[in-house]
């Protein structure tokens, strides 16, 4: 059982805009930064999202992320059969036995 | 341009040993931590740790300590991870992951290692 929330799968048609939500607690999402990684299917994962909502340089800005208290946000825009991925989200978390987190990991099907 | 290498996959006994490398390029190996991240067939990423490659101070997730080692050799700028007694439930790819501007701010990632436990 993951430290972060996330649902297990998600889907859209081309064009369409999906949200992939993230939940976690005060000790992680509420006092650090929220990461997404992309992981297209038989790769290594890739940076998506840094520091909430800052798109890495050559990230289309179909891609966006916002944060809100203890959960997180990652919205595609515009989908594409190519955005078709595992997305996980990440925090640091504060608390004394548990440091770097990650979300279970949200299965993107484009139709 | 930045990038790491990893070693190529291991098939392992039950209760060997496995040293996984992660050798970088593109940047000054001791300016940046280096993270490990383990994914079980089909499952999600785990975070194992990281090393502060100026100190060499490794510091591990709950649930590796004890048979997971991080070192590094700092000449030829490579990071290792050692994992001794494998177990069947070991079985993964394991991936290295510079620490680029903050905790769990991971840029590049390596191509990952798949290591493979059976008998």
């Amino acid at each position: 059982q993951s430290v972060l929330t996330q649902p297990p799968s998600a889907s859209g048609t081309p064009g369409q805009r999906v949200t992939i939500s993230c939940s976690g607690s005060s000790s992680n999402i509420g006092s650090n930064y929220v990461y997404w990684y992309q992981q297209l299917p038989g790769t290594a994962p890739k940076l998506l999202i840094y520091r909430n909502n800052q798109r890495p340089s050559g990230v289309p800005d179909r891609f966006s992320g916002s944060k809100s208290g203890t959960s997180a946000s990652l919205a595609i825009s515009g989908l594409r059969s190519e955005d078709e991925a595992d997305y996980y989200c990440a925090a640091w978390d504060d608390s004394l036995s548990v440091l770097g987190v990650f979300g279970g990991g949200t299965k993107l099907t484009v139709l | 341009q930045v990038q790491l290498v990893q070693s190529g996959s291991e098939l392992k006994k039950p209760g060997a040993a496995v040293k996984v490398s992660c050798k970088a390029s593109g940047y000054t190996f001791t300016s940046y931590a280096m993270n490990w991240v383990r994914q079980a067939p089909g499952q999600g990423l785990e975070w194992m740790g990281w090393i502060n490659t100026n100190t060499g101070n490794p510091t591990y997730a709950q649930g590796f300590t004890g048979r997971f080692v991080f070192s590094l050799d700092t000449s030829v700028s490579t990071a290792y991870l050692q994992i001794r007694s494998l177990k069947a439930e070991d079985t993964a790819v394991y991936y290295c992951a510079r620490e680029f501007g903050g905790r769990v701010w991971f840029d590049p990632w390596g191509q990952g290692t798949l290591v493979t436990v059976s008998s």
